[in-house]
């Protein structure tokens, strides 16, 4: 069965640092790797995906994703963090493509940036 | 170009009582998923609807139920509530082979 381990409920970075937020997978198929934001009192929003071909994905405001086979890992990660990146933020992954398959969901981390 | 839109916002329900919570999906989308995400927890998998009809379920009780209407909305229906279905419902809607699109959500409590 698929599942999916997010290291650290809470991270915090100061504006300007790195921001690294870990993801590990479990898929007896081929992965299909996703990542979301959720703002307060918000939905969920697509920040990047993996399906296939280059391992590395860039996605919107300035995240990238590096999916590792040998790993299991699809981490995040964000060269400088801004206030507004402020949110709590969710890896899934998915047997098929997202439309098809259900996406199984890690806890979630939640990221603070201090000024 | 409206998103997946949800209503109601929020809503207030009692032990043992029905709740019906309705959900658009984005234009030129034919699938919808619900999702159920309690405080704290990252968003569990409900049902999915293609075609009118429910292709996948995650592991609900049957007092879990839907629907898919022809213009492609749908509707998440839960029976006989109990205060540990309280929680964020969340609607996605999407086209096939495509990435899903998430909706605001309905906060449901239950008292």
């Amino acid at each position: 069965a698929q599942s999916v381990t997010q290291l650290g409920s809470h991270v915090s970075v100061s504006e300007g640092a790195l921001v690294l937020l870990r993801c590990n997978y479990s898929s007896s198929v081929p992965p299909y790797l996703f990542w979301y934001v959720q703002y307060p009192n918000q939905g969920l929003q697509l920040l990047l995906k993996y399906t296939t071909g280059a391992t590395l994905v860039k996605g919107i405001n300035g995240f990238e994703a590096e999916f590792k086979k040998s790993e299991t890992s699809f981490h995040l990660t964000k060269p400088s963090a801004h206030m507004s990146d402020a949110a709590e933020y969710f890896c899934a992954v998915s047997d098929y493509g997202g439309s098809q398959g259900n996406l199984i969901f890690g806890k979630g981390t939640k990221l603070s940036v201090k000024p | 170009d409206a998103g997946v839109t949800q209503s109601p916002t929020h809503l207030i329900k009692t032990r043992g009582q029905q709740v019906t919570l309705r959900c658009s999906p984005k234009s030129g989308h034919d699938t919808v998923s619900w999702y159920q995400q309690a405080l704290g927890q990252g968003p569990q998998f409900i049902f999915q609807y293609y075609e009118e009809e429910e292709r996948q379920r995650g592991n609900f009780p049957d007092r879990f139920s839907g629907h898919q209407f022809p213009n492609y909305s749908s509707e998440l229906n839960v029976n006989a509530l109990l205060l540990g279905d309280s929680a964020l419902y969340l609607c996605a809607s999407s086209r096939e082979h495509y990435e899903q699109y998430f909706g605001p959500g309905t906060r449901l409590t239950v008292t």
